[in-house]
């Protein structure tokens, strides 16, 4: 079965430091997110990609995070100046259409900040 | 603010003894509510959609209904296999949402054998 994929499973980074996320969606699929989940507490949106642009992002993405899909397979999560608050594990997750259908998840990557 | 709330935050089963997780759901508009598990260090896995009252949905031991203000998950007969945390999400239907889930904390369910 498709699955969504993630690189690294774990990133050990230095406050201050950038971090790129990657993932590679299940590959029919034409749009695209990120969420997070700090120990403890839900899973949270961070931003969804669709035709190569942003089409939403919640107020956790600020303006150190960007997404780029550099080429036909890849979607990625750059941070760009790391703090201690973005300790967390990062989902990517993708589906075919919008309305209804389901998202699928990775197994996300944690992310953590010394 | 939309709010999914979910109870009881953790429950404990002899394996076979059945049970019911709830999902109550605070939004003005919603375009369809979702069910999840989640292993220990494993993403969301996708389990249901349910879109509309009245609507249910089974897989195997599972099965997902669906009211106006909640939702619930009912495991009839579980294993210790089905322990794991399942999250309810729900998809808005207005404010321009483009598909973003707002989930629930979790209901961290443990079977024991």
């Amino acid at each position: 079965e498709p699955e969504v994929t993630q690189t690294p499973s774990h990133q050990v980074t230095q406050m201050g430091q950038e971090v790129i996320l990657r993932c590679v969606p299940i590959s029919n699929h034409l749009y695209f997110y990120w969420y997070r989940q700090i120990l403890g507490q839900k899973v949270e949106f961070l931003v969804s990609f669709y035709n190569n642009e942003i089409s939403e992002k919640s107020e956790i993405f600020d303006d150190q995070f960007s997404v780029e899909r550099p080429d036909g397979s890849n979607f990625t999560l750059k941070i760009r100046s790391t703090k201690l608050e973005d300790s967390a594990m990062y989902f990517c997750a993708s589906s075919d259409l919008q309305g209804n259908q389901p998202q699928h998840f990775g197994d996300g990557t944690r992310l953590s900040i010394l | 603010e939309d709010q999914v709330t979910q109870s009881p935050e953790a429950l404990r089963l002899q394996e076979g003894e059945s049970s019911s997780l709830n999902c109550s759901y605070t939004v003005s508009g919603l375009r369809g509510l979702f069910w999840y598990r989640q292993d220990p260090g494993k993403g969301p896995e996708f389990l249901f959609t349910l879109y509309s009252a009245g609507e249910e949905k089974e897989k195997e031991r599972l099965k997902a209904t669906l009211t106006k203000k909640e939702s619930f998950l009912h495991i009839t007969a579980p294993k210790p296999e089905d322990s794991a945390t399942y999250l309810c999400a729900v998809r808005l239907n207005y404010g321009g949402s483009q598909g973003n889930l707002i989930f629930g904390k979790g209901t961290k369910l443990s079977v024991k054998p």
